[in-house]
């Protein structure tokens, strides 16, 4: 695709109930990333996937999250039990590994009611 | 690892006037530093961006500077309009096996 895709684009879910929100970065990307950021504020880091090597998971808030990636295509966050702090837009970026710039993902507005 | 500070975190000027927000580094081998603009309800778009082996950087109204030794870098935007109000991220990063690591933000208002 022409740039990095995030699907859903909203997600209203209820307190306690999983998630799962999709990442389809830029074709050939081999760097992806997942941010959380919070309304009014920055690009909280959550995780980041480079090719094959293991991913740097230093970011992610509590066991509730994880996220996957086949390869170098589409990466998937999860989270589960939901909380009420969760509420977010999670950004997703895409970039080719010696490249210096991130390409951002339009972000999916997660609202736990 | 990696701490980038950025200053102000609320920046304020008139319409037409020069803006400028600073961005600080910790770790000397940072070598790749982009400067990233995002409006309200969009997502973050690099504007500008600078390697270590230069000094400065411009692109029409605005420009990039690096003062590798004092470990900081600063955007600096020329004739101020409405559509520059944003929020500006600065980051730093040591080399492609590494991640970017993000300024908190600047939010520029641009006064009519």
């Amino acid at each position: 695709g022409a740039g990095v895709s995030q699907s859903p684009s909203n997600k209203v879910t209820e307190k306690g109930k999983d998630v799962e929100l999709r990442c389809d970065p830029i074709s050939g990307h081999t760097a992806l990333y997942w941010y959380r950021q919070r309304l009014g504020q920055g690009l909280e880091f959550l995780i980041y996937f480079q090719g094959n090597s293991a991913p740097d998971k230093s970011g992610l808030p509590s066991d509730r999250f994880s996220a996957e990636r086949t390869g170098e295509s589409v990466s998937t966050l999860t989270i589960q039990r939901t909380q009420q702090e969760d509420s977010a837009v999670y950004l997703c970026a895409s970039s080719y590994k010696w490249a210096g710039n991130i390409f951002f993902g339009s972000g999916t507005q997660l609202s736990v009611l | 690892g990696e701490n980038v500070e950025q200053h102000p975190s609320t920046l304020s000027v008139q319409e037409g006037d020069s803006a400028v927000i600073k961005c600080t580094y910790s770790d000397s081998a940072s070598n790749y530093f982009p400067w990233y603009k995002q409006e309200l309800g969009k997502r973050p778009q690099l504007i500008i961006d600078i390697r270590s082996n230069v000094g400065e950087k411009k692109d029409q109204r605005i420009a990039v500077t690096l003062n590798k030794t004092a470990k900081h870098f600063s955007l600096h935007i020329t004739e101020t309009q409405p559509e520059d109000s944003a929020v500006y991220f600065c980051a730093a990063r040591l080399d492609s096996n590494y991640q970017l690591i993000w300024g908190a933000g600047t939010k520029l208002i641009i006064k009519p």
